[in-house]
């Protein structure tokens, strides 16, 4: 089955310092991916859509400056947290789907505290 | 706009016990349903999907039929495990909005030996 990978899995990083998160898909061409975040016992809020070659549509709330999406190619996409602060600290999980097809693939996410 | 509905938990279960877990939808047209499953610190993996009315999708003595006419999709199993504790995510993607998700709240099972 197709499989997606995030890295790293856990971060730890300091007030005010950058953070990047990869998603790749594995085995398959990934033409839109997506970035959730989840807080404790919650939900998955989507933050942005990702498609590869243009740029991310952010929800509304999310600030796209502060969380920078790449789609540079088929296969990865980056979420960089810029000066990140503390209330950054999540769950943050990608997702990927295949070109043509209805299902997505959630990758198995990136714990980041922020102290 | 499209939204999903799902029972609130957390729902605690004697093992061997009957599972339901609801789901209702708000959609335009024909969505797609799906039950996803999240294992503590892991992210999310399909359990089933179902991409037509009456349809019923199934996995691992999971099942859900899609039901157009009472818009749910609600997830059972026969004699739940202790492994089966996780937290239960219905989701749909609508037929016009580009792949996107609308997950439900989550409900929380744990099953007890």
């Amino acid at each position: 089955g197709a499989v997606v990978s995030q890295h790293p899995s856990r971060v730890i990083c300091k007030s005010g310092t950058s953070v990047k998160i990869e998603c790749r898909s594995l085995d398959f061409q990934a033409t839109t991916m997506f970035w959730y975040r989840q807080f404790p016992k919650q939900s998955l809020m989507l933050m942005a859509t990702s498609n590869e070659g243009s740029k991310a549509t952010y929800e509304q709330g999310v600030e796209k400056d502060k969380f920078l999406i790449n789609h540079a190619s088929l296969t990865l996409s980056t979420l960089t947290v810029t000066s990140a602060h503390p209330e950054d600290s999540s769950f943050y999980i990608c997702s990927a789907v295949e070109g043509g097809r209805d299902e997505q693939y959630f990758g198995p996410g990136t714990r980041l505290t922020v102290t | 706009g499209d939204s999903v509905t799902q029972m609130e938990g957390p729902v605690t279960l004697s093992e061997e016990a009957f599972l339901t877990i609801n789901c209702t939808y708000t959609a335009t047209g024909y969505p797609s349903l799906f039950w996803y499953v999240q294992y503590p610190g892991e992210g999310l993996q399909l359990l089933l999907k179902a991409t037509k009315a009456d349809d019923k999708g199934s996995n691992k003595g999971f099942e859900a039929t899609y039901r157009k006419e009472t818009t749910s999709f609600h997830l059972e199993k026969g004699s739940v495990q202790v492994s089966d504790s996780a937290v239960y995510f219905c989701a749909l993607m609508g037929a016009s909005t580009g792949n996107q998700f609308y997950f439900g709240t989550g409900t929380s099972l744990t099953v007890i030996p």
